[in-house]
């Protein structure tokens, strides 16, 4: 069976510090790759996917970059984190690009 | 109008009690369609694929209506375990990923 991994669960950082969020699945190839943010009170905001190694689209224009350097790895970067970062990142997989998308348990993520 | 749109409740019922769920969306070349349920502070969880005939699984049944772009869930003999918030997501224009609902927020009470 599948599984996705994500850490860390929580990070506190201060503002202009950079972040690093790994994820991870095993089980499966050639996942299609997700990153959201989810902010206290909305709704899931994509902001990345990636259908292979090396191949990342993104959705919303931020000081936020994702990578893909393996098959089964996803990456979320920034060199210098704002207040306004703050919120639940979430990395999803699917086989299919589409189709349903599981999710891993999220990093809280608090700038202070 | 917004890509995908739901009634953010809160939904108030007692256990036993039937409710149902309404979302909205705006893109008529959607091809894929599912409910989400999100408990306080945890990932997502798929609960169902909607398809076009409507489904059942268990307690839950899911509706679509393509000409209306309207999706039902529907929730028979509510449990305590069902309080959550439920998000409704169909595939975005390029086929390429989700859009994700804000949610409706259920609360079952005893």
């Amino acid at each position: 069976s599948q599984t996705i991994h994500q850490w860390p669960a929580t990070l506190v950082q201060p503002v202009g510090s950079p972040l690093s969020l790994e994820c991870t699945v095993e089980g499966t190839s050639n996942p299609n790759l997700y990153w959201y943010r989810q902010a206290a009170g909305r709704g899931l905001q994509l902001l990345f996917y990636s259908v292979g190694i090396g191949q990342i689209s993104s959705e919303v224009p931020q000081n936020l970059s994702a990578s893909r350097p393996q098959d089964r790895q996803f990456i979320l970067s920034s060199k210098k984190l704002l207040l306004s970062d703050s919120g639940f990142y979430l990395c999803a997989w699917t086989r299919a690009r589409g189709g349903e998308q599981y999710f891993g348990p999220g990093t809280r993520l608090t700038v202070t | 109008r917004k890509e995908v749109e739901q009634d953010p409740g809160p939904f108030n019922v007692p256990e036993g009690a039937t409710v149902a769920f309404n979302c909205t969306y705006s893109n008529s070349a959607s091809q894929s369609f599912f409910w989400y349920r999100q408990d306080c502070r945890k990932e997502p969880k798929l609960l169902m694929s909607v398809y076009s005939s409507g489904n059942e699984d268990g307690r839950f049944t899911a509706q679509l209506n393509r000409a209306s772009q309207y999706i039902s869930l529907l929730i028979r003999d509510s449990k305590l375990s069902d309080s959550a918030t439920y998000l409704c997501v169909v595939n975005n224009q390029a086929g390429t990923a989700l859009i994700f609902g804000k949610g409706t927020t259920l609360s079952v009470s005893s």
